[in-house]
């Protein structure tokens, strides 16, 4: 069946470093990816999306590249802040399906 | 703010009682779903409607667990004879679906529940 397998965590960085955080998933076809944001108490808000080979997502300041090849969705952001210090969620949704598939979250700690 | 809103927030209970939670979905979408998160763990799918029709109910819905959405707006997630395993983050999504479109789901802020 269809699966996210995304780095554990947590990730601890110090302000304006740069973050990775690895995505590969399992599915047939041609499944639309994308990234999740968690701050602490609330629910998920949707941080960047793509929805085909060699796509590349973006939102402020993250970005990540659709690779089919690798059936991978790294998250990337080139100098993180402390306000960027959340839970991570990488997700899956199949071509024509219904629901979304996550990964478990990556929590990241940014310090000042 | 015209976003996927949910009530309430927290919800503290005894076990064996019944709880009931509510969706109120972004105005215009057709589609919406219920998953549960537990600590540590990402969501976990559990049914979704198709305006009031409900189309799928995953495995972890067992028979304590009820969903409705009447009017195909906002929706209702009852537990019967709740147990201290049913403790949880249960978050509420919706998305519009059309031809050509991606399905985005955009997600509410959850309704933490504790069983005592």
């Amino acid at each position: 069946g269809n699966s996210v397998t995304q780095m554990e965590g947590p990730v601890t960085l110090s302000e304006e470093a740069f973050l990775t955080i690895n995505c590969t998933y399992t599915a047939t076809g041609y499944p639309s990816l994308f990234w999740y944001v968690q701050y602490p108490g609330e629910g998920l808000q949707l941080l960047l999306k793509a929805t085909k080979a060699d796509d590349k997502g973006s939102n402020k300041g993250f970005e990540a590249t659709y690779r089919k090849e690798t059936t991978s969705f790294h998250l990337e952001k080139g100098s993180v802040q402390v306000s960027d210090s959340a839970v991570y969620f990488c997700a899956l949704k199949s071509d024509g399906g219904f629901k979304t598939i996550f990964g478990a979250g990556t929590r990241l700690f940014v310090k000042a | 703010d015209t976003g996927v809103s949910q009530d309430p927030r927290h919800k503290i209970t005894k076990r064996g009682q019944n709880v009931t939670f509510r969706c109120d979905p972004i105005s215009e979408h057709n589609r919406l779903y219920w998953y549960r998160q537990t600590l540590g763990q990402g969501p976990e799918f559990l049914t979704y409607f198709q305006n009031e029709a409900q189309l799928e109910k995953s495995r972890l819905l067992s028979d304590r667990f009820s969903a409705e959405r009447p009017k195909g707006s906002f929706s209702t997630l009852e537990i019967q004879r709740t147990e201290q395993g049913d403790s949880a983050m249960y978050l509420c999504a919706s998305s519009l679906v059309s031809a050509g479109s991606v399905n985005t789901q955009y997600f509410g802020p959850g309704t933490r529940l504790t069983v005592l």
